[in-house]
This record gives structure tokens, sequence and C-alpha cells, in this order.
């Protein structure tokens, strides 16, 4: 079983901070995805990582996947009340190709 | 665009009903699953099928059924409800590359709210 940790799980941050939230394993992934979902809702996909070392870019969203293909970082810059929601990453490996997902980190941001 | 609908997005059952949750893609995706959710346990895989007529277990199978005949259905079916099924499914399919293993990410549907009574 290929386990995922997500940390914090929770985080509570004004309007306008910075924040960074981490996905780490023992295992290698092939590729690696985080997605948001809001309260009612399925996850919604934001990006999906495929190389090791990696950068992503999304608007104020960077997601980074480590060298070894271990771990991921999302990396978020001004965050507003509408980036409130679970971020969830998921990882694709072994022969089965089922995805394996965090807990997930529950992001509030006060405005 | 529907992508993924599910229904029902609610239902109580009694213990030991049986019952079908529907989920239908229209984005012809080969790859479709079943997926519950529990507060502190995250995202669990049931059942899942690489295309129709192929079905296989994730990690929480038990009591859970499920069958792809078409491409585009992916029923999930309990067979005796019991109160530990209570929970939030999901329903997910995706484009996959076999050849490379790589998935572009899975589209969700907006879930099934299952209460066991």
């Amino acid at each position: 079983t290929q386990l995922l940790k997500q940390s914090p799980q929770f985080l509570s941050i004004q309007e306008g901070e910075n924040l960074t939230v981490y996905c780490n394993s023992s295992s290698v992934f092939s590729s690696l995805q985080w997605y948001r979902q809001e309260p009612g809702e399925g996850p919604v996909l934001l990006v999906t990582v495929v190389t090791g070392g990696e950068v992503k870019k999304l608007k104020r969203l960077t997601f980074q996947f480590g060298d070894a293909r271990k771990d991921s970082s999302l990396h978020i810059t001004a965050a507003q009340p509408g980036d409130t929601g679970l971020y969830l990453c998921a990882g694709l490996g072994g022969s089965n190709y089922k995805l394996t997902f965090g807990k997930g980190t529950l992001l509030t941001v006060n405005p | 665009n529907a992508g993924v609908t599910q229904t029902p997005k609610f239902q109580v059952l009694k213990t030991g009903q049986s019952m079908t949750l529907q989920c239908a893609q229209d984005m012809n995706h080969e790859y479709m699953s079943w997926y519950r959710q529990d507060p502190g346990m995250g995202l669990r895989l049931i059942h899942y099928s690489v295309g129709a007529g192929i079905t296989d277990q994730g990690e929480v199978p038990n009591g859970y059924n499920v069958s792809r005949s078409t491409t585009e259905d992916f029923p999930l079916r309990l067979l005796s409800a019991a109160p530990s099924q209570t929970s939030v499914y999901f329903c997910a399919s995706s484009h996959q590359r076999w050849d490379s293993q790589v998935n572009y990410g899975y589209t969700f549907g907006s879930g099934t709210r299952l209460t066991v009574v």
C-alpha cells in the first residue's frame, strides 16, 4: 500500500498571507495530482506533475514534484477567501493504475 | 458538458436494504472508479474499472459490487446495507495512457450522501 501523508491537516490564515502544504510518501509515484474540494462537491483537479523536480504554476498556486518523485508541495501566494477548501494530493504508482489519496489539508482563508 | 453524473444525491437506507448508486460519464473515458469519503479517513478506493467488461477491487471492496457493461456507466451496488457504509460516495473517471502509466487527472461527480440507519 502506498501511503501519502499531507501536512498540515488544518490551516487557518488571514487574507494576503502565503502558505505551503506538503504531501510526502516513502513510495515513488509515476505522477502526482492536486485537487481542491469544496463542501458538498467532488474534488476538482488543479494540476498533474509527472517529472521529478517539475514545477508548475497556476496563477497564485505553485506546485512542485520532488526530485525522487516521492513528495510534492503546493504554495499559495497572497491567499484569498476563494482559496478556502480541502486540498488533496493523489499519487499514481505501481502496475494497477490506482490513484491513492492523502487525507487532505483543510484551508480556511479569513477576510 | 455533463461530465460525471451521480444519482441520487442523498439516500437514507435501513440496515439490510440493497440499492444501486448510479454513475454515468459522457467523456468516453476508459477508467472509472468509486471512492468513499469519511471524516479523518480521506478518499478510499472501493472498486475500479479499466474498460467495459473489466472490474477490480480497490482498498475497501467488501459489501459492494460493480459491473461495467458499457463505457459510459459504472453502477455501485450495496448488497445488504450496514451502518458502517454511511458515507459520501464519489464516482470518478479518467482518460489513461496505459503505455506510460500517466494519468491526466480524474473528473469527479458531485457525490451521493448515504445514511444507513
